[in-house]
Parts: structure tokens; C-alpha cells; sequence
């Protein structure tokens, strides 16, 4: 697709569960950030993929919190034992790399987390 | 201290105004800047970015760099209603790849 695609958009679970998030960036992006929102907040970062290179973690909250990107393109962000803290939009984003970027950021629509 | 501040507002002005966003950030070696407009249920999305004190204006939008004060705004001019939105402003601090957002500035454009 032309976006940064993330999936599902909206997830409710019950306290305890373990939750999967999904994102698929711009084709030939080569950095995957992931941030997240809670209600009128600004954006947190939790966690950066940059190639092959070791992911910066950290952003993470806790060692509930995993993120995973396989083949340098789709990215899971794995939440386990969720609590209602957890409740939040997180958004994933990519952008190009190097030097002639220009540090924007193409977010995709966030998956809107609930957790009861 | 947050690394960077912004007031949350709402900040309301009529229609045709000028909006004045302010953003300040704490690490003095931060190398760029962005301001991003997030509508209400919708992802942020780039606006502007600056890398050198002074100003820089792309249409109605003008962005203001001040290093030595480590602050940030932007300028919107003939402010719309479609401009109603919340601001968030973006520091590239060292690492250069984690940008640091602030809270955002909920602005308000009142026909």
C-alpha cells in the first residue's frame, strides 16, 4: 500500500491477555518507530528499528512490552499480561534513512488499544 | 522536566488571526525541528521542519528557530477553522533517529 499500515485498529481486551499489534510501513522505509498515545497525551516512544541494526528499546515501559520486525519490513508490538495502564492509540511510523532525509515521520492510523 | 514543553491549551483565535504556537526544549544539542498537526482522531502529520535559527515560512505556515533559547513556534497566519487542530512540536535530539515529542497544543479557530 501507499501508507503506513497498522492493524487492527482497534482492540479490546481483558485485563491479563496478551495483545499483538501490527504495522506494515512504506515500502523501502527503512526505519519503524513505535509510539503511543494515551488520551489527550503526547507521543511516547517506546521503540526504533533501523535495518539490520540493533532496535533502541528503549522507550519501553516495561518487560511486558516486545517488538519484533522480521525481514526489515513488517513490525509486531507484543504486549503481555495487559493492564488497564496499557489503554492507549499506539501509532507506528517510518521514515527514510540517510542524510537527505528530512527526519519526517509517515505515521500510520494508530491501533486503539482498551484494555477492562 | 519534560525534554520538551509545550502549553496544552486550547488556544482559541477568531478566524483571520494569527495563531502563535510555542514549543521549548531542554537538550541544547538537538540539530532539528518539526511541528506536526494531529486532527482529532487522525495521525500526526508533518507540517514543517527547521534546522537553522531564524524563520522559514512555506504559505501561511512560518516556523521560528531560536537555539540560544532552545525555542521553537510556529506561526499560522489567516487562521481557518480547517486549522483546528492540536500542534505537536518535535525535537531531533541526540540519537538524531528518536524524535521527542511534546504534549501538543490543542488550537481552536472560531469562525
Amino acid at each position: 500500500g501507499a501508507g503506513v499500515s497498522q492493524s487492527p485498529s482497534n482492540k479490546v481486551t481483558e485485563k491479563g491477555k496478551d495483545v499483538e499489534l501490527r504495522c506494515d510501513p512504506i515500502s523501502g522505509h527503512t526505519a519503524l518507530y513505535w509510539y503511543r498515545q494515551s488520551l489527550g497525551q503526547g507521543l511516547e516512544f517506546l521503540i526504533y528499528f533501523q535495518g539490520n541494526s540493533a532496535p533502541d528499546k528503549s522507550g519501553l515501559p516495561s518487560d511486558r512490552f516486545s517488538a519484533e520486525r522480521t525481514g526489515g519490513s513488517v513490525s509486531t508490538l507484543t504486549i503481555q499480561r495487559t493492564q488497564q495502564e496499557d489503554s492507549a492509540v499506539y501509532l507506528c511510523a517510518s521514515s527514510l534513512e540517510g542524510r537527505s532525509n528530512t527526519g519526517e515521520l509517515f505515521f500510520g492510523e494508530g491501533s486503539r488499544l482498551t484494555v477492562l | 522536566q519534560k525534554e520538551v514543553e509545550q502549553n496544552s491549551g486550547p488556544l482559541s483565535v477568531p478566524e483571520g488571526a494569527i495563531a502563535s504556537l510555542n514549543c521549548t526544549y531542554s537538550d541544547r544539542g538537538s540539530q532539528s525541528f518539526f511541528w506536526y498537526r494531529q486532527y482529532s482522531g487522525k495521525s500526526p502529520e508533518l507540517i514543517m521542519f527547521i534546522y537553522s535559527n531564524g524563520d522559514k515560512e512555506d504559505g501561511r505556515f512560518t516556523a521560528q528557530l531560536n537555539k540560544a533559547s532552545q525555542y521553537v513556534s510556529l506561526l499560522i497566519r489567516d487562521s481557518q477553522p480547517s486549522d483546528s487542530a492540536t500542534y505537536l512540536c518535535a525535537v531531533n535530539p541526540a540519537p538524531w533517529h528518536m524524535l521527542t515529542f511534546g504534549g501538543g497544543t490543542r488550537l481552536m479557530v472560531k469562525p
